[in-house]
């Protein structure tokens, strides 16, 4: 069955510090990976997405991620963060089927 | 607003009750899925419809839930004789597919967050 591991269950950060959050995912077959965001008190929007391609996706507000195949894993990475991005951030994989399996998500806490 | 709307935004119930849940998806989306997320957990696949006709079931959708989506626009989702377990926040979210084309993006409502005492 398809699984998605997200190991940071919370990062604390300070203002202006680089970001990565790992993302690995069991399936060997061809996937497609979403990153999700969860500002406080709003609901999931979409940060970035890869289906094929460039394996390094670019999204909004200055997020990428790195789709490594061989390593199963889809890493979200930020260079510089800022206190607004203060969120819980999903990795999510749609395989064949339409749904989407999530991880269990990475509370990310930025200090002013 | 023209995103996701759900309905009601909270809902407490004691156990044994029956609750009903409503989603309104983006107008123009044939598919709508509902999820379940529990507190320090990713939100959980239950089921999905394109257009009216539900097409997969997960198996946390036991027999106690039930969902329409009678005219392949708003869908309901129900639960018979609550249970403590079923506390938890509700997702829907809908997509429009395109047979062949990219990976389809699922847009989030708010949710509805159900406690049972």
């Amino acid at each position: 069955a398809q699984s998605v591991s997200q190991h940071n269950h919370h990062v604390i950060l300070s203002e202006a510090a680089s970001l990565e959050l790992g993302c690995n995912y069991s399936y060997g077959g061809t996937v497609n990976l979403f990153w999700y965001v969860q500002y406080p008190g709003q609901h999931l929007q979409l940060l970035l997405k890869y289906f094929s391609g460039d394996p390094l996706v670019k999204g909004i507000k200055g997020f990428e991620a790195e789709f490594i195949k061989s390593k199963f894993s889809f890493n979200l990475r930020k260079p510089s963060v800022q206190w607004s991005d203060t969120a819980e951030y999903f990795c999510a994989v749609k395989t064949g089927a339409n749904n989407l399996f999530f991880g269990t998500g990475t509370r990310l806490t930025v200090i002013p | 607003d023209t995103g996701v709307s759900q309905d009601p935004r909270h809902k407490i119930t004691k156990r044994g009750q029956n609750v009903t849940f409503r989603c309104d998806p983006i107008s123009e989306h044939n598919r709508l899925y509902w999820y379940r997320q529990t507190l320090g957990q990713g939100p959980e696949f239950l089921t999905y419809f394109q257009n009216e006709a539900q097409l997969e079931k997960s198996r946390l959708l036991s027999d106690r839930f039930s969902a329409e989506r009678p005219k392949g626009s708003f869908s309901t989702l129900e639960i018979q004789r609550t249970e403590q377990g079923d506390s938890a926040m509700y997702l829907c979210a809908s997509s429009l597919s395109n047979t062949g084309g990219p990976a389809n993006e699922q847009f989030f409502g708010p949710g509805t967050r159900l406690t049972v005492l």
